[in-house]
């Protein structure tokens, strides 16, 4: 089974701080992805890899930077946190491979965010 | 840009059949896919349609008219464990299939 971990399950951050959220997958997927989700909201993208040291923004990547120097591992960056940024954040992975695998997202289980 | 549509709320009985619409506009088009979300869990992949026409995985179907830039998910024989949050996400453009997701659709279950 595909298994993508992240790093808290929940994070109180004070304003100003910077933060580190990291994810992990163990299937060797060549896409990974970070999403916020707000209630009514959505899914909506930050940031995503389809390889490492890869990297483009989604439709919300103000504020947020990532880092992928290993396959498995990448990691969302808030380099001043804000209180807009509370948030649930999650985590994805997908292959690479094959037309129809890869539009299979995998989610990790999310880190609820708190900035105060 | 993008954006899609789907009802905020469905509520329906054990048993009965219900169907989740999905009208979507984006730039680029690369297919519809469903995600299954239950409270405080993580989104599951449902199914992915590329083509037009009906797409069928046991109690779900998903349903797919780029014509009409619309979609649906259909749940057959609901069951309680169905009560969930449903999604529609479109992928905009081939790079990583990266997806664009709706508002999300609360499904309701009664007994």
């Amino acid at each position: 089974d595909v298994k993508v971990t992240q790093s808290s399950r929940y994070l109180v951050k004070r304003t100003g701080e910077k933060v580190f959220l990291e994810c992990v997958q163990d299937m060797d997927h060549e896409n990974m992805f970070w999403y916020r989700q707000d209630p009514g909201l959505g899914l909506r993208l930050i940031y995503f890899s389809y390889d490492v040291k890869m990297k483009e923004k989604g439709d919300i990547p103000e504020g947020y930077s990532v880092s992928r120097e290993k396959k498995e591992r990448f990691s969302l960056i808030l380099e001043s946190a804000s209180t807009n940024q509370t948030s649930m954040y999650l985590c994805a992975s997908s292959s690479g491979q094959g037309f129809f695998k890869s539009y299979e997202q995998y989610f990790g289980p999310g880190t609820r965010l708190t900035v105060t | 840009g993008q954006s899609l549509e789907q009802p905020s709320e469905v509520t329906a009985v054990e048993g009965a059949i219900v169907q989740i619409n999905c009208t979507y506009q984006t730039s680029g088009f690369y297919g519809l896919s469903w995600y299954q979300q239950h409270d405080g869990g993580a989104p599951t992949f449902l199914s992915y349609n590329a083509l037009d026409g009906l797409e069928e995985t046991g109690r779900f179907s998903s349903f797919l008219s780029r014509s009409d830039s619309y979609g649906y998910l259909l749940l057959q024989e609901l069951q309680m464990k169905d009560s969930a949050s449903y999604f529609c996400a479109v992928s905009p453009r081939w790079t990583a299939r990266q997806l664009t997701f709706g508002s999300g659709t609360q499904l309701t279950v009664l007994p």
